[in-house]
């Protein structure tokens, strides 16, 4: 059963425009999320978090929202880039205990 | 962030040959690592979870000798698919784990011919 759930495969936005990637989730000890972005032939890279006590946390261009009570988080990217084509993984965590994945949305950058 | 490393980064090893992928934590002591697999166009799939000095912990369906796990140190841990085919070509990636946060190594792309 798929604790960690994106259920878009992929999605295309125009450059400039903001991307909007979802992610569910169904545990609700989960108190730790994180966006991960993958390049082809790359690992995985750390891209920003947010803790349960928040309901949202911006880096830059990355901004990620929380909401506890839909189980649902989201990852917006504004402006879009060219360089954010990739893959990006939604993550949780319940305390110390291992990380699980989504399985991943490919992010495509329209010129 | 942390740093993790992946060696070889690129192998290519003939059918029933066995073939040996290191990952370690550059600048800290990771007590669990992972190793995860991904097909192409796929997602990650959690492979085992490798504890210092313990066995490793396989995922339902990973074949436990096939994929030999090794956790000697708390900065390495090593991957060994024993006896490869052609089906177990692929890109193999590790993370070492921190508290609230997994550090992926840069992956290993197998080829086995």
């Amino acid at each position: 059963d798929q604790q960690v759930k994106q259920n878009s495969p992929s999605l295309s936005v125009q450059e400039g425009r903001i991307s909007i990637l979802n992610c569910d989730y169904t545990n609700s000890m989960f108190d730790y999320f994180l966006w991960y972005k993958k390049y082809p032939a790359e690992g995985p890279t750390f891209l920003i978090s947010i803790s349960s006590i928040k309901d949202k946390n911006e880096d830059g261009r990355f901004t990620v929202f929380l909401n506890k009570s839909a189980k649902h988080l989201s990852l917006h990217i504004v402006p879009s880039q060219p360089g954010d084509s990739a893959v990006y993984f939604c993550a949780a965590s319940e305390g110390d205990d291992k990380i699980i994945f989504g399985k991943g949305t490919r992010l495509h950058i329209l010129p | 962030g942390a740093v993790v490393s992946q060696h070889p980064s690129w192998v290519i090893c003939k059918s029933g040959t066995s073939v040996k992928i290191e990952c370690r934590s550059l600048d800290f002591q990771a007590t669990t690592m992972f190793w995860y697999r991904q097909f192409p166009k796929q997602s990650l799939m959690l492979m085992a979870t490798s504890n210092e000095g313990s066995k490793a912990t396989y995922e339902q369906g990973v074949e436990k000798d096939k994929f030999l796990i090794n956790h000697a140190s708390l900065t390495l841990s090593t991957l060994t698919v024993t006896s490869a085919h052609p089906e177990d070509s692929s890109f193999y990636i590790c993370s070492a784990h921190r508290v609230h946060e997994q550090y992926f190594g840069p992956g290993t792309r197998l080829t086995v011919t």
